[in-house]
């Protein structure tokens, strides 16, 4: 089984940054491919990047193209997602999404962050 | 991108009813569409990929169907912990894409 276990909600000021981590356990980083996915107040969800096994590179939504990064640290199986220049609109709960086969769909997830983007 | 459009945005229905949810993806994606639960505070539940394949441990009740651009979800006869928001995702290609979402409230 799968576990995913993410860092605890920020509250950040507009224009800065904010990192997310994402420790998995049950199996290893580089078995998985990772993906983040975020959902807004009272709104839907809405996918952010992650890895493609097939092409072995990080793929990212063009919204957030510049503004976000992906890592992952192997060594302590952690995945990363990092957003900058935030603004308002990116206040969120942060989620990280993987699944075994690397299909594109999602049996596992971290239990959300949430990042506060406030004045 | 790949547009998926979900309806109904929300529904009211009873414990025992048959409950029908629709997603019609912008272009043809065969049958690289999954199926999500969420309720409030909590991380989507996987219910259904590959169009018809029910997760593991997903109660029999919840079955999909569809290939191509239209796809359904039905829930078989509600019970009072189906009460949820429910997501359909496509991942055809990428940027991979959601419904918007449809609200199952109690009647």
């Amino acid at each position: 089984q799968v576990q995913l276990v993410q860092s605890g909600a920020e509250v950040k000021k507009p224009g800065a940054s904010v990192k997310v981590s994402c420790k998995v356990s049950g199996y290893t980083l580089t078995e998985l491919s990772m993906h983040w996915v975020r959902q807004a107040p009272g709104k839907g969800l809405e996918w952010m990047g992650g890895f493609d096994p097939e092409d072995g590179e990080t793929i990212y939504a063009q919204k957030f193209q510049g503004r976000v990064t992906m890592t992952e640290d192997t060594s302590t199986d952690t995945a990363y997602m990092e957003l900058s220049s935030l603004r308002s609109e990116d206040t969120a709960v942060y989620y990280c999404a993987t699944d075994l086969k690397g299909s594109g769909y999602f049996d596992y997830w971290g239990q959300g962050t949430l990042v506060t983007v406030s004045s | 991108a790949i547009r998926i459009t979900q309806s109904p945005s929300s529904l009211s229905a009873s414990t025992g009813d048959r409950v029908t949810i629709t997603c019609r993806a912008s272009q043809g994606i065969s049958s690289y569409l999954a199926w999500y639960q969420q309720k409030p505070g909590k991380a989507p539940k996987l219910l259904i990929y590959a169009a018809s394949t029910l997760q593991s441990g997903v109660p029999s009740r919840f079955s999909g169907s569809g290939s191509g651009t239209d796809f359904t979800l039905t829930i078989s006869c509600l019970q009072s912990e189906d009460f949820a928001t429910y997501y359909c995702q496509q991942y055809y290609s990428y940027p991979l894409t959601f419904g918007g979402g449809t609200k199952v409230e109690i009647k």
